[in-house]
């Protein structure tokens, strides 16, 4: 089975720009996760994906927003580039939990991340 | 507000000692504690889980211990081999939703 895709891998914008980035989840997974990774801050979850509905947000201001589609790829968008957005964005995808409600383990796999560099 | 808090300074071991990582965490009453490895640039892999109802969990050379009462989860390498080196991340949360420590690097020398 290929694993999580994520693309680009590397991305260079400047301030004031916006960017999309692109997840490819493994075949069969209907959870997406984005999360933002800093030296600084650590892992930081954005935002869950489910079925094409956003069913879970982290405390990240609405320039980060992100979608679903049907086949259950997802993109995730930052609008207005600041400096402090540089970071590594990676994705992480994962079976349907639903059926086992919120304490059921669906284990998350982590696609290579996206490298993105604010100038 | 929760927390989880993980060691920042780098774990120097040597080949074949046992490392073991502490996860601390406030705020949570977690059904579940999770350990995932990282290497440079590249995303984390899930190694572990542990439930709060068990105690003890063992993979390999690897264990865990998950206590309630601390609020803390210990991870242990045994016999560790360079190739063991990287960053290790406890992580907390359901549905989706995880919240990760800042992880700990582990260097493991010959």
């Amino acid at each position: 089975k290929a694993g999580v895709t994520q693309t680009p891998r590397y991305l260079i914008k400047t301030r004031g720009q916006q960017v999309t980035l692109s997840c490819s989840p493994i075949s069969g997974h209907r959870s997406v996760s984005w999360y933002q990774q800093t030296p600084g801050q650590g892992l930081q979850f954005l935002f869950e994906y489910f079925s094409e509905t956003q069913r879970n947000k982290g405390n990240f201001p609405g320039r980060f927003s992100g979608r679903q589609f049907s086949n259950s790829r997802s993109e995730m968008n930052v609008s207005t580039l600041e400096l402090g957005d540089s970071a590594l964005y990676l994705c992480a995808s994962s079976l349907d939990g639903l059926a086992g409600g919120p304490f059921f383990f669906n284990e998350q796999f982590f696609g290579p991340g996206t490298r993105l560099t604010v100038l | 507000s929760q927390k989880i808090e993980q060691n920042s300074e780098a774990l120097n071991i040597q080949e074949g000692k046992t490392a073991t990582l502490t996860c601390n965490y406030t705020n949570y009453s977690p059904a579940y504690l999770q350990w995932y490895r990282q290497d440079p640039g590249r995303g984390p892999v899930f190694l572990l889980l542990i439930r709060e109802n068990e105690k003890e969990k063992r993979k390999e050379r690897l264990k865990v211990t998950f206590d309630t009462t601390l609020k803390q989860s210990l991870f242990h390498i045994t016999a560790s081999q360079p190739a063991d080196s990287a960053t290790y991340l406890c992580a907390l949360g359901e549905w989706g939703k995880f919240q990760f420590g800042a992880g700990t690097q582990v260097v493991v020398t010959p």
